[in-house]
């Protein structure tokens, strides 16, 4: 079965500073892996998605992340961090039949 | 175009209780799905609707069941409500066809007391 592990409930970080949320998959073949993010009492929104084409994925917002098979990770980058960028982040890979599986998720904490 | 419309959006009921749950999707969207996110927990998959017909179905009891209308809105139903239905539903649509993004309406919050 298909699935995604977030390594971090919770990730901090400052103001214009770097962001790293981490994420690993398990597939037995080439997965289509997205994350999602959810600001508190909104629906989730599509940050980018990865389907076996480019490795590096840019999404939206300045967040990009890179698909590395040998490391079955996909993690979540953006250099320089935004007040607006706290939220609730989901690493999400999609199964044979359209359904996606998320993953327990990771809390951004911007801090001024 | 309208994104995807969720209704009510907070509601309380009591144990053995059902209710209905409801979904308008995305102006052109012929796909829907529910999914079930337990506070603290990432969204899990309830089933699937593709042109009124159930196509996929989560690990969930089939007190659980939905509908799809010829207008592609959709209704989550739930019977004999227990306390760890308590949760938000969250209904996406999309376009069919195995790339298409999936957009998540902003949920219903259901309170089992």
């Amino acid at each position: 079965a298909q699935s995604v592990t977030q390594l971090d409930s919770h990730v901090s970080v400052s103001e214009g500073t770097p962001v790293l949320l981490r994420c690993n998959y398990s597939s037995s073949y080439s997965p289509s892996l997205f994350w999602y993010v959810q600001h508190p009492n909104k629906g989730l929104q599509l940050l980018l998605k990865y389907t076996s084409a480019a490795t590096l994925v840019k999404g939206i917002n300045g967040f990009e992340a890179e698909f590395k098979k040998s490391e079955t990770s996909f993690h979540l980058t953006k250099p320089s961090a935004h007040m607006s960028d706290a939220a609730e982040y989901f690493c999400v890979v999609r199964t044979g039949f359209q359904k996606l599986v998320f993953g327990t998720g990771t809390r951004l904490l911007v801090s001024p | 175009e309208t994104g995807v419309t969720q209704s009510p959006t907070h509601l309380i009921k009591t144990r053995g209780q059902q209710v209905t749950l409801r979904c308008s999707s995305q102006s052109g969207h012929n796909t829907v799905s529910w999914y079930q996110q337990a506070l603290g927990q990432g969204p899990q998959f309830i089933f699937q609707y593709y042109r009124e017909e159930e196509n996929g179905r989560g690990n969930f009891p089939p007190r659980f069941s939905g509908l799809q209308f010829p207008n592609y809105s959709s209704e989550l139903n739930v019977n004999a409500l227990e306390l760890d239905d308590s949760a938000l539903y969250l209904c996406a649509s999309r376009q069919g066809g195995d790339t298409g993004e999936l957009f998540f309406g902003e949920g219903s919050r259901l309170t089992v007391l």
